[in-house]
């Protein structure tokens, strides 16, 4: 399978515990980005890299949230100092940046890790 | 305001309907436009991408309508595997800028025999 990966796939923790989760895109896809989706609404941005550049951040990742892209291959989004209001779905996605016009816009998702914060 | 809008349904259509969902945003600035499709408790998957002078794939119509900052997406012949979420995107600049997509709620569709 050559889609979007993302480890693990569910995530129970205790509030006030530092979590890590993985996200390993599609292989020659050069920006890779991070969404946080609560039930009952769509994806909401939270950053994004191209290769190993972040280029955004939103407002939502507060400073306990930090997301690093090393080599411009995987990616992994750390959790500090959980809280119940960060229990959510994470997404990662990716997309190839080309050159191809609105295709350089369309984004493959992976399956999500799903954080459960006690 | 929201970015993006949707009318988040549901909407229950009996099999072989047709079925439209609308979208607005709010950013004159928007350059890309998409639908997706999420189904329960999985992830996001790319519908189609919508194309200034509207497309189709299949029984999906996607159209824009950059004065009014509208979007919809017809479908025909509805198929019970079409039960599904349907979100609305938007990216607001250029694709050499940003890759950040804006999100509607989603509409959310259940079709029935």
């Amino acid at each position: 399978d050559t889609g979007v990966s993302q480890n693990p796939r569910h995530k129970i923790t205790k509030r006030g515990q530092n979590v890590t989760f993985r996200c390993d895109p599609i292989s020659e896809h050069n920006r890779l980005y991070w969404y946080r989706q609560t039930l009952g609404q769509g994806p909401e941005f939270l950053t994004y890299f191209q290769n190993e550049a972040q280029l955004e951040k939103s407002r939502l990742l507060s400073d306990r949230f930090s997301a690093e892209r090393p080599k411009g291959s995987f990616s992994t989004l750390e959790i500090q100092r959980t809280e119940q209001g960060d229990s959510a779905m994470y997404l990662c996605a990716s997309s190839l940046l080309s050159g191809r016009g609105i295709r350089d816009n369309e984004q493959f998702f992976g399956p999500g890790t799903r954080l459960t914060v006690l | 305001r929201k970015e993006v809008e949707q009318d988040p349904g549901p909407f229950n259509v009996p099999e072989g309907a047709t079925v439209a969902f609308n979208c607005t945003y709010s950013n004159s600035a928007s350059q890309s436009f998409f639908w997706y499709r999420q189904d329960c408790r999985k992830e996001p998957k790319l519908l189609m991408s919508v194309y200034s002078s509207g497309n189709e794939d299949g029984r999906f119509t996607a159209q824009l309508n950059r004065a009014s900052q509208y979007i919809s997406l017809l479908i025909r012949d509805s198929k019970l595997s079409d039960s599904a979420t349907y979100l609305c995107v938007v990216n607001m600049q250029a694709s050499s800028n940003t890759g950040k997509l804006i999100f509607g709620q989603g509409t959310t569709l259940q079709v029935k025999p």
